[in-house]
């Protein structure tokens, strides 16, 4: 079974660093997953983590700990059009993750 | 183009009647599964299959069906819907199996009102 936790929201003022946590519990444990979803659309990948530590991606970055069950995604320079939905998807035995509540981030001027 | 499909995009309908969303990729991938997205419930996973003919449950099964005949075709059936399965549904395809974890690619998501 899966026990995803994540911020139900958070702001952020434009040009700022945000950090997303996501703690869980995954049968299996295989690799975590971030992606971003923007209002009405349709999820997006942004990174992937197996191995313990940091994956940096631009202005995206994600860390994992296994040992932990901890995960977080680090937004960098943050940009107006980076308001959206970040979901934290740990997967297990399947392969297919499974997904938290999602984390609002509300990017202002 | 590579891409995930899902007919309908929209649909409003009474409970009780069947209704079945198509979901289609052309990626040859041998992962697929549907999820429903509530407000305040996050992406909730349904069922998922990991080839032809191997479907398993995910989080939320109750009420639906899916079938696996071919690899491009996830179809979600819903024999006799309720107004609690109204939601934004989303059908998602992957690599598989052999190839370590691979992203998810999503449809652009049916949104169903069950009346």
């Amino acid at each position: 079974g899966q026990n995803i936790d994540q911020p139900t929201e958070m702001t952020a003022t434009e040009g700022a660093i945000v950090q997303i946590n996501c703690t869980y519990q995954t049968s299996g444990f295989n690799g975590l997953f971030w992606y971003q979803q923007h209002a009405g659309e349709a999820p997006t990948f942004l990174s992937y983590n197996v191995l313990d530590g940091l994956e940096e991606k631009g202005r995206f970055s994600s860390f994992l700990s296994r040992s932990k069950g901890y995960s977080y995604l680090l937004l960098k320079e943050l940009q107006m059009k980076d308001s959206a939905s970040y979901l934290c998807g740990p997967s297990g035995g399947s392969y297919i993750p499974t997904f938290g509540r999602g984390t609002s981030l509300i990017v202002h001027p | 183009e590579a891409q995930v499909t899902q007919n309908p995009r929209y649909l409003i309908t009474v409970t009780g009647k069947k209704l079945t969303v198509t979901c289609s990729q052309n990626m040859n991938h041998e992962y697929m599964s549907w999820y429903r997205q509530d407000p305040g419930l996050g992406l909730r996973q349904i069922y998922y299959s990991m080839n032809v003919e191997v479907t398993d449950k995910g989080d939320v099964p109750e009420g639906y069906k899916v079938s696996r005949k071919e690899k491009r075709n996830f179809p979600l059936i819903l024999e006799s819907p309720s107004p609690n399965q109204t939601s934004l549904y989303f059908c998602a395809s992957s690599l598989g199996l052999g190839t370590g974890n691979q992203p998810q690619h999503f449809g652009d998501g049916t949104r169903l009102s069950i009346l």
